[in-house]
């Protein structure tokens, strides 16, 4: 079986400041981990993801997460946030197993308010 | 750039009326995913299909819900008779089998089902 968990439902930050949202997993073999973001009354856009290579993942708008085995985590940040960085924010795994089953499994979400 | 199209953006339907969404995936792309997503909560898969083969179903209520993928290209979600509980957002994904892209789930911008 595979999960995630967003601890923290809300985050708010002023905006320039640091964002961290995160996230923990638990999948049986190699985890592949996925960030999205969600607009209101809109469909999910891709952030990143981490399959292999370097723990630290850079994508799109400024995002970047740091993959910890150890710690079973991958924390979304941004060193600066934007107030138009204000969505709900999911994070997902599935197992890298090698299979054609690419079912992915969310996390509750977590809804970001960057206040100017 | 090529998107994930879904139709209708919005339907409001009374309870044990049939109701039905089309979701064309991103050309080329061979696997195709149907998610419901519930206010406040994450995606849940409800079906995976590769091509016009269903590889996933396990989470679809197959007494009122029905997927089809006929030629391997669009797909329609149906839900007969719907119920109160079935009020979501139901959401299209596609990904393909290979390239830069691989591991990619493409989402568009659902449907937010609500039934009176």
């Amino acid at each position: 079986a595979q999960s995630v968990a967003q601890p923290e439902d809300q985050v708010n930050v002023a905006e320039g400041n640091p964002l961290t949202v995160k996230c923990t997993y638990s999948v049986s073999g190699n985890p592949y981990l996925f960030w999205y973001v969600q607009y209101p009354n809109r469909g999910l856009q891709f952030l990143l993801k981490y399959i292999t290579g370097d723990n630290l993942v850079k994508g799109s708008y400024g995002f970047e997460a740091e993959f910890n085995k150890s710690q079973t985590s991958f924390h979304l940040k941004k060193p600066s946030a934007l107030v138009s960085d204000s969505a709900l924010y999911f994070c997902a795994v599935r197992d890298g197993g090698g299979s054609n089953d690419y079912k992915l499994s969310f996390g509750a979400g977590t809804t970001v308010t960057v206040r100017a | 750039e090529a998107e994930v199209a879904q139709s209708p953006r919005y339907k409001i339907t009374e309870k044990s009326q049939a109701v039905a969404f089309w979701c064309d995936p991103i050309s080329g792309h061979a696997t195709l995913y149907w998610y419901r997503q519930i206010l406040g909560q994450g995606p849940e898969l409800l079906v995976q299909f590769q091509d016009e083969s269903v590889v996933d179903d396990s989470q679809l209520p197959k007494d009122r819900f029905s997927a089809e993928r006929l030629k391997g290209v669009d797909s329609t979600l149906k839900i007969q008779p719907a119920e109160l509980g079935d009020s979501a957002m139901y959401l299209c994904a596609s990904s393909p089998n290979r390239g830069r892209s691989y591991n990619e789930q493409f989402f568009g911008p659902g449907t937010r089902l609500t039934v009176l």
